[in-house]
């Protein structure tokens, strides 16, 4: 079966500091990777694709940034982040028109 | 994408059955629908998908009419661990990369 990964699980991190999220999607090869933000009390917005290694697509302007360097790992990165980046980062992944998403990463930006 | 509008809120009691409508007047030929389910600081979880028609699994059954239109996501006999945010959705198609545009959802309350 597949399993899909994210870590660290909960994040504090300071204004003007690196970012590095990592998800990992196990039992399936070349899937499509997702990367959503969802702020307290919202929708999930979406903030890359990925339908293959080194391609990625972005949907919002940010200081963020996306990368898949192996076939099951999408990464999201910052240099440096803004109070505004808080929020609940989910990566999902999808063998087809449905998406199965991992556990989240909760970002604090104090 | 198409876009998708449902009710922002809904309250039931536990045992009673739950409809959640959702319109997609938009919805491409090649687009499927798709239900999630939130609870807090969780991801969103797969529900159930059609494409017309009637679609019924273990959790929940999901009406499609003809035109495509809207669906109807029917929650039989709800209990108070119900309560959460359901996502309506369509996409997935091969021509958009299975991009989902998630829209504010529908907060379900289920009541004892």
């Amino acid at each position: 079966s597949q399993t899909i990964h994210q870590w660290p699980a909960t994040l504090v991190q300071p204004v003007g500091s690196p970012l590095s999220l990592e998800c990992t999607v196990e039992g399936t090869s070349n899937p499509n990777l997702y990367w959503y933000r969802q702020a307290a009390g919202r929708g999930l917005q979406l903030l890359f694709y990925s339908v293959g290694i080194g391609q990625i697509s972005s949907e919002v302007p940010q200081n963020l940034s996306a990368s898949r360097p192996q076939d099951r790992q999408f990464i999201l990165s910052s240099k440096k982040l803004l109070l505004s980046d808080s929020g609940f980062y989910l990566c999902a992944w999808s063998p087809g028109p449905e998406q199965y998403f991992g556990p989240g990463t909760r970002l604090t930006v104090t | 994408l198409a876009k998708t509008t449902q009710p922002i809120s809904m309250d039931s009691y536990e045992g009673q059955e739950v409809n959640i409508t959702c319109s997609h007047n938009n919805i491409a030929t090649n687009d499927y629908i798709t239900w999630y389910q939130q609870f807090p600081s969780q991801g969103p979880r797969f529900i159930i998908q059609g494409y017309k028609t009637k679609v019924t699994n273990e959790v929940a059954s999901l009406f499609i009419p003809a035109d495509r239109k809207s669906s109807t996501l029917s929650l039989p006999r709800v209990s108070l661990s119900d309560t959460a945010v359901y996502y309506c959705l369509v996409g997935g198609g091969s021509s958009n990369t299975g991009k989902l545009i998630f829209g504010q959802g529908t907060t379900l309350q289920v009541k004892p």
